[in-house]
C-alpha cells in the first residue's frame, strides 16, 4: 500500500516562528510537492522537488522554502510564519515519467495566530 | 503556462440525477487529464485519468481536445458521491511533470 505520511495532522504556531512541515514517502517517487488547500482556491503549488536536492517554485513560493535531502522526504519551511499562511497544506509524491498518479498524504492544518 | 479551469464551486443534485462536473483546460502540448476526488475527512485521491479510459464508481470523463474539456460525468447520482472534486493538468511530456489543479467543485447529492 502505497503511504505518503505528514508528520503532524495539526499544527499551532505564532506569527514569526520558524515552522517545518515534513513529508515522506515511502514509494521511491521522483517527484515530491508541496501544495496549500484553500476554500474556493482549490490546490495551488508551493514547491516541488524532481530530484534530491533540486527544487522548482510553483505558483505561490513567497514565503516558503524547500528542503530534500534524502529521496524520501521533502520539507516545507515556513521562514518566518505570518496569518495568511494559515492553511490545510498538502504533500504528494509521483513516479517521473509513466503515466501515473500523484499519491498525497493526509494533510497538515496549520494555525498561524 | 498550463492552466484548469472549474467553473462551479458547488454542484447540488437530487439523488438519482444526472451530474456533469465541468472542467476546461488550456495547454499548449499534449496534456495528460485527471479527477481526484477527496470525501469528507480522507486524503485527496486519483478517481480516474483520460488515458485510462475508465469507469470509476460509475464516473466516466472524455477528454475533448477540441473544446479543451474534460468534464465528469454520472448518469445517476448517489448520496456517496457527494465529495469535492478537482480537476488536474499534467503535461504528456519529457521533464518535470509539475501537475496543475482546478479549484474544485464540490457535489451535494441532496437525498
Amino acid at each position: 500500500d502505497v503511504k505518503v505520511t505528514q508528520s503532524s495532522r495539526y499544527l499551532v504556531k505564532r506569527t514569526g516562528e520558524k515552522v517545518f512541515l515534513e513529508c515522506v514517502q515511502d514509494m521511491d517517487h521522483e517527484n515530491m510537492f508541496w501544495y496549500r488547500q484553500d476554500p474556493g482556491l482549490g490546490l495551488r503549488l508551493i514547491y516541488f522537488s524532481y530530484d534530491v536536492k533540486m527544487k522548482e517554485k510553483g505558483d505561490i513560493p513567497e514565503g516558503y522554502s524547500v528542503s530534500r535531502e534524502k529521496k524520501e522526504r521533502f520539507s516545507l519551511i515556513l521562514e518566518s510564519a505570518s496569518t495568511n499562511q494559515t492553511s490545510m497544506y498538502l504533500c504528494a509524491s509521483s513516479i517521473q515519467g509513466g503515466r501515473t498518479e500523484a499519491f498525497f498524504g493526509q494533510g497538515t492544518r496549520l494555525t498561524v495566530v | 503556462a498550463q492552466r484548469v479551469t472549474q467553473p462551479e464551486k458547488l454542484l447540488s443534485v437530487f439523488k438519482g440525477a444526472p451530474v456533469e462536473l465541468k472542467c476546461n483546460y488550456s495547454y499548449s502540448g499534449s496534456p495528460e487529464l485527471f479527477w481526484y476526488v477527496q470525501y469528507s475527512r480522507q486524503r485527496l485521491q486519483l478517481l480516474l485519468r483520460h488515458i485510462s479510459r475508465e469507469s470509476i464508481k460509475g464516473f466516466t470523463a472524455d477528454l475533448n481536445k477540441g473544446e479543451t474539456s474534460f468534464h465528469l460525468k454520472k448518469p445517476f447520482a448517489q448520496e456517496e458521491d457527494s465529495a469535492m472534486y478537482y480537476c488536474a493538468l499534467r503535461p504528456n511530456s519529457g521533464g518535470y511533470q509539475k501537475v496543475t489543479f482546478g479549484t474544485g467543485t464540490k457535489l451535494q447529492v441532496i437525498p
